[in-house]
């Protein structure tokens, strides 16, 4: 079976850094994703790791242990634009689907 | 398209009755990928097209839900005698491994039964 975890919510004050943790149990792992949501609209891409370590891009960074079932998506220099829900996906081969973990409301105050 | 286009946005039905959503994927992207959303949960995967092999309809809820898709372009879902527990936010996504395999969603079909 698959089992993804991640928190419900989290705050943090513009300006600050947040981490956004995931864990999974899966049978059969390929790649994990994460996705950014804001209200009302869908899912887009943030990152994609296949491989064990951290992947940067601007202000957001993805990290991924497969060892330990284990990612985090760090977003550095809050902007209020940056409330929405993020959500991390496991997909066990290249183009196959996606599952999702429950996503992460983050709310960014001033 | 430059996008993944899902139409109708909104549809409010009664319980009972027929519906069908389309889903207009990235030209060129051979997947095409049905999700479903709750109020306030993940996706939850229903169904994927992947060219021309047999479709994964293992997420499928019920009989009630089927959907088709005409070779690498358009695909509808269609929820048979819906139900109050069918209303969500049905979203759509589509990849290419040339671009990466990454799945681009469109902005869903937001079902209310009544």
């Amino acid at each position: 079976g698959q089992n993804i975890d991640q928190p419900t919510e989290m705050t943090a004050t513009e300006g600050a850094i947040v981490q956004i943790n995931c864990t999974y149990q899966t049978s059969g792992f390929n790649g994990l994703f994460w996705y950014q949501q804001h209200a009302g609209e869908a899912p887009t891409f943030l990152s994609y790791n296949v491989l064990d370590g951290l992947e940067e891009k601007g202000r957001f960074s993805s990290f991924l242990s497969r060892s330990k079932g284990y990612s985090y998506l760090l977003l550095k220099e809050l902007q209020m634009k940056d409330s929405a829900s993020y959500l991390c996906a496991v997909t066990k081969a290249a183009g196959n689907k996606l599952t999702f973990g429950g996503g992460t409301r983050v709310l960014v105050k001033p | 398209g430059a996008g993944v286009s899902q139409s109708p946005s909104n549809k409010v039905t009664e319980k009972g009755k027929d519906v069908e959503l389309r889903c207009d994927p990235i030209s060129g992207h051979t997947a095409l990928y049905w999700y479903r959303q709750r109020l306030g949960q993940g996706l939850e995967f229903l169904i994927y097209f992947q060219g021309n092999s047999a479709p994964d309809k293992s997420g499928l809820p019920s009989d009630r839900f089927s959907a088709e898709r005409t070779g690498e372009s358009v695909s509808t879902l269609t929820i048979q005698r819906t139900q109050q527990e069918d209303s969500a936010v049905y979203l759509c996504a589509s990849s290419a491994p040339r671009a990466g395999n990454i799945q681009y969603f469109g902005a869903g079909t937001r079902l209310s039964v009544l």
